[in-house]
């Protein structure tokens, strides 16, 4: 029973345009929400996270969004580079308990 | 700079060989975690430890064992490898109070 669902597993984008990366997840007592990239060979790296009583966050290129009421959470690149291919986990915590991960979704961004 | 070393980064082993995956921080983090991932599935959590003499069997069943017997260390064995064992292993640390984890490069574990 998966508690954290990435139902895309790649996404192909053009150089310079926008990726959206999507996440859904069943317990609505996840407060803490956090994304990781990871290149092949190599473990994962935080990128950006929101906590529960936030909407968005926004980090430079990045800006993570939060949909409480529909249990989602989308990870926006703009505008995408091709350094950004990777595979993109989306990760959940309650009360700061262990990191629940979802499949990760395959980003390739064409030049 | 990685704060979080694994060792080794690739090991082909035969079955029933006993193997020990090494996990070493300098971050001072009383939580580690080692979780497994196979290509396209979620990352899950097989083992856990919030400090020194404290180890938890993680979400995914596993066949291996851990130790914490120094802060910084956090081993995984596995006693008799078999093929099922071929997956990705990989260690984490977190300091309890951001929620994020710091993970190392991973081992890539093949059992012929």
């Amino acid at each position: 029973d998966q508690q954290v669902k990435q139902n895309s597993p790649s996404l192909s984008v053009q150089e310079g345009r926008i990726s959206i990366l999507n996440c859904d997840y069943t317990n609505s007592m996840f407060d803490y929400f956090l994304w990781y990239k990871k290149y092949p060979a190599e473990g994962p790296t935080f990128l950006i996270s929101i906590s529960s009583i936030k909407d968005k966050n926004e980090d430079g290129r990045f800006t993570v969004f939060l949909n409480k009421s529909a249990k989602h959470l989308s990870l926006h690149i703009v505008p995408s580079q091709p350094g950004d291919s990777a595979v993109y986990f989306c990760a959940v915590s309650e009360y700061g308990n262990k990191l629940v991960f979802g499949a990760g979704t395959i980003l390739r961004v064409k030049s | 700079e990685a704060d979080i070393y694994q060792t080794p980064r690739y090991l082909v082993i035969g079955t029933g060989k006993k193997i020990t995956l090494e996990c070493s921080q300098t971050m001072g983090h009383d939580k580690m975690y080692w979780y497994q991932q196979d290509p396209g599935m979620e990352l899950h959590l097989i083992h856990y430890s919030y400090g020194v003499n404290s180890t938890e069997k993680g979400d995914l069943s596993s066949e291996s064992t851990v130790s914490r017997i120094r802060t910084e260390h956090f081993p995984l064995t596995l006693e008799s490898a078999r093929p099922s064992h071929t997956s990705q292993y990989l260690c984490a640390s977190s300091d309890g109070v951001n929620y994020g984890y710091t993970f190392g490069s991973g081992t890539r574990l093949t059992v012929v």
